[in-house]
């Protein structure tokens, strides 16, 4: 599996937006960049995903660098209850079975 | 619909002892899984199933069995607990869709809330 590189932590306040970065420098042509949060004392929960083009739901956006080696998770109003750690995850789209591979993610905290 | 649930919520076991932790969910997904978090990382699979009947290991399988007698339930057996068994177990499930399908209609995958298991 392609490797992912994030920050170990960030800090923003509350209100305004924030840009989580992820380096994927090994990504395949086919790779799906996907990104989970985790809450606190919560299991994952799923946030966004894409491929090559910018993405927008009601949780987030996804900017894809146009040589697809790093992509940034966008909030664009941060909340207290935005605070949480936030994993980048690349998915091969050939693999049989929606392994998804954490790695340590990246903590955000949010300030008042 | 109740998502994944997961039972127990916490669990205390002496070095040797046995145990199941259930997982189940009621959005008729074929595919199942286990993780294990530990303190200060992110999760790493310990098995998994595409279906009833179905199981596969992860990265982390030794110690742990499963088995998936319907589409609902996949539980997750200690056989004889380790204190390095000391952790967050998180069970998740999905559509098991066919590679590629999978990524291009989203098919996320959806957690339950964890059993805190401690061996001593």
């Amino acid at each position: 599996d392609a490797k992912t590189t994030q920050p170990n932590s960030m800090e923003s306040n509350e209100e305004e937006p924030v840009h989580l970065p992820c380096n994927h420098s090994t990504i395949s042509g086919t790779d799906y960049i996907h990104w989970y949060r985790q809450l606190p004392s919560q299991g994952p929960e799923y946030v966004i995903h894409g491929l090559t083009s910018n993405v927008n739901n009601r949780m987030a956006s996804l900017a894809i660098a146009e040589d697809r080696k790093s992509s940034t998770l966008i909030l664009h109003r941060a909340t207290l209850r935005d605070a949480a750690v936030y994993y980048c995850i690349l998915r091969d789209p050939s693999d049989y079975g929606n392994k998804l591979v954490f790695g340590a993610g990246t903590i955000l905290r949010v300030k008042s | 619909n109740a998502g994944v649930t997961q039972t127990p919520k916490f669990q205390v076991l002496k070095t040797g002892q046995s145990m199941t932790l259930q997982c189940a969910q009621d959005m008729n997904h074929e595919y199942m899984s286990w993780y294990r978090q530990d303190p200060g990382m992110g999760l790493r699979l310990i098995h998994y199933s595409v279906g009833a009947g179905i199981t596969d290991q992860g990265e982390v399988p030794n110690g742990y069995n499963v088995s998936r007698s319907t589409t609902e339930d996949f539980p997750l057996r200690l056989l004889s607990a380790a204190p390095s068994q000391t952790s967050v177990y998180f069970c998740a499930s999905s559509l098991n869709l066919p590679p590629g399908l999978a990524d291009v209609f989203r098919g996320e995958q959806f957690f339950g809330p964890g059993t805190r298991l401690t061996v001593l």
